[in-house]
């Protein structure tokens, strides 16, 4: 498999702009995350994804955010309208996850989208 | 939430043993320690998790203390590849895998 795949790998773009992100998730996995990184912040998740239903966006920071996952191999992530401190590293994750009780499985990452917001 | 407690950087010489500490003194009895790592410019990876006994695979081992209120991650001869930052994450065996990152520990390795 060739992993979590995520485009585009950086972007560059003006504030007030539309940008989406994009993930591609392992085969098979049930569970799509994803996270922002900065260097003030740190990593933190956004919003999470099971079988393809947003479970948790209590992590998105504002309505300007939004996240979609139309079917179990494509996830975006929007920002609309973009602003400076959205600057960051955006990973996409995903994973299996057993029965309840069992240890969560390994979350897989991606390479990263870093975006520049000027 | 279990809070963790990490050294905020750490220096090993390349072919030596690394061992990196973690407290998680507040951690519940069904959280596992996980280990994730993350390499310059790239995503974080799995490395180990443990719940009670101590633990092995090809990248490191993971010693948990009688009281699990800390663990050690071992690695038994550091790399150049191995600096990196490292995340220790007491995650519930029911939950549903969202990782809680910290500060992490910024491993140097030196040639």
């Amino acid at each position: 498999d060739a992993g979590v795949i995520q485009s585009p790998r950086h972007e560059v773009t003006e504030m007030g702009q539309e940008v989406t992100l994009r993930c591609k998730p392992i085969s098979g996995h049930d569970y799509l995350f994803w996270y922002r990184q900065t260097m003030m912040r740190g990593l933190e998740l956004l919003i999470y994804f099971n079988n393809n239903v947003p479970i948790d966006d209590s992590g998105m920071p504002e309505d300007r955010f939004s996240a979609k996952m139309p079917n179990a191999s494509f996830s975006t992530l929007k920002i609309q309208p973009s602003e400076p401190r959205d600057s960051a590293v955006y990973f996409c994750a995903s994973s299996f996850f057993l029965v309840a009780g069992v240890v969560p499985d390994t979350q897989y990452f991606g390479p990263g989208t870093r975006l520049t917001v000027l | 939430d279990a809070k963790t407690t990490q050294p905020n950087s750490m220096e090993s010489n390349e072919e030596e043993p690394v061992h990196l500490p973690c407290n998680h003194s507040t951690i519940s009895g069904t959280d596992y320690i996980h280990w994730y790592r993350q390499l310059p410019s790239q995503g974080p990876e799995y490395v180990i998790h443990g719940l009670t006994s101590n633990v092995n695979n090809r990248m490191a081992s993971l010693a948990i203390a009688e009281d699990r209120k800390s663990s050690t991650l071992i690695l038994h001869r550091a790399t150049l590849r191995d600096a990196a930052v490292y995340y220790c994450i007491p995650l519930y065996g029911g939950s549903q895998g969202n990782l809680i990152f910290g500060k992490g520990t910024k491993l140097s390795v030196k040639p």
